[in-house]
């Protein structure tokens, strides 16, 4: 089967470095994205790794390892418009071409 | 803005009723995909269409069905409500035929089923 694992819930302080993991489960994994969703609001793109490594992206950086299933998102000089929720999701390919799965979210809670 | 525009933004009525939300997709996008978020839940993939024609099927129940129309915007069509359905939809947009790791997002509709 498929499945997404990333922690519920995360708590940092403004300023500091946060890293949310993703564990992924597929049968044909093609790459990982992270989303940002702050309450209420429509999820945003952040970034995309189909390779391994790390990709940056100004205070955001995202790596990935293919032969340890395994993901993270880390969110440098933590802001307080950081406070929201983010999502690892996969591609997958699947019989009839590719569908994204979304993970269950990791709420981030930035405090002063 | 994503450019993504999704009517209505709330949506309230009554189970055994059927509704229709509307998506249109950023200028350019051939793409739209529909999700289903519930409280606090992740985003559950229903839908995918491209220039028309279905391209991608996810845990779309079969009371609920979709199309996209000739100008590219699309429907969800919800019927025989339950109070489960009760949910945020979202629509996405994104220009390719496949998947793409980057989607742009509407803002939503949020339907409550009394």
């Amino acid at each position: 089967g498929q499945s997404l694992e990333q922690p519920s819930e995360v708590t940092a302080v403004e300023g500091a470095i946060v890293q949310i993991n993703c564990t992924y489960q597929t049968s044909g994994f093609y790459g990982l994205s992270w989303y940002q969703q702050h309450d209420g609001g429509a999820p945003t793109f952040l970034s995309y790794n189909a390779l391994d490594g790390l990709e940056e992206t100004g205070r955001f950086s995202s790596f990935l390892s293919r032969s340890d299933s395994y993901g993270y998102l880390l969110l440098q000089e933590l802001q307080m418009k950081d406070s929201a929720s983010y999502f690892c999701a996969v591609r997958d390919r699947w019989a009839g071409g590719f569908k994204t799965i979304f993970g269950a979210g990791t709420r981030l809670f930035v405090k002063a | 803005d994503s450019g993504v525009t999704q009517t209505p933004k709330h949506l309230i009525t009554a189970t055994g009723q059927r509704v229709t939300l509307r998506c249109s997709p950023r200028s350019g996008d051939l793409s739209v995909y529909w999700y289903q978020q519930s409280l606090d839940q992740g985003l559950q993939f229903l839908i995918h269409y491209y220039n028309g024609e279905e391209r991608a099927k996810g845990n779309i129940l079969e009371r609920f069905s979709a199309q996209q129309f000739p100008d590219l915007h699309s429907e969800l069509n919800l019927s025989s409500l339950e109070l489960g359905d009760s949910a945020l939809y979202f629509c996405a947009s994104s220009v390719g035929r496949d998947f793409t790791n980057e989607q742009y997002f509407g803002p939503g509709t949020r339907l409550t089923v009394t």
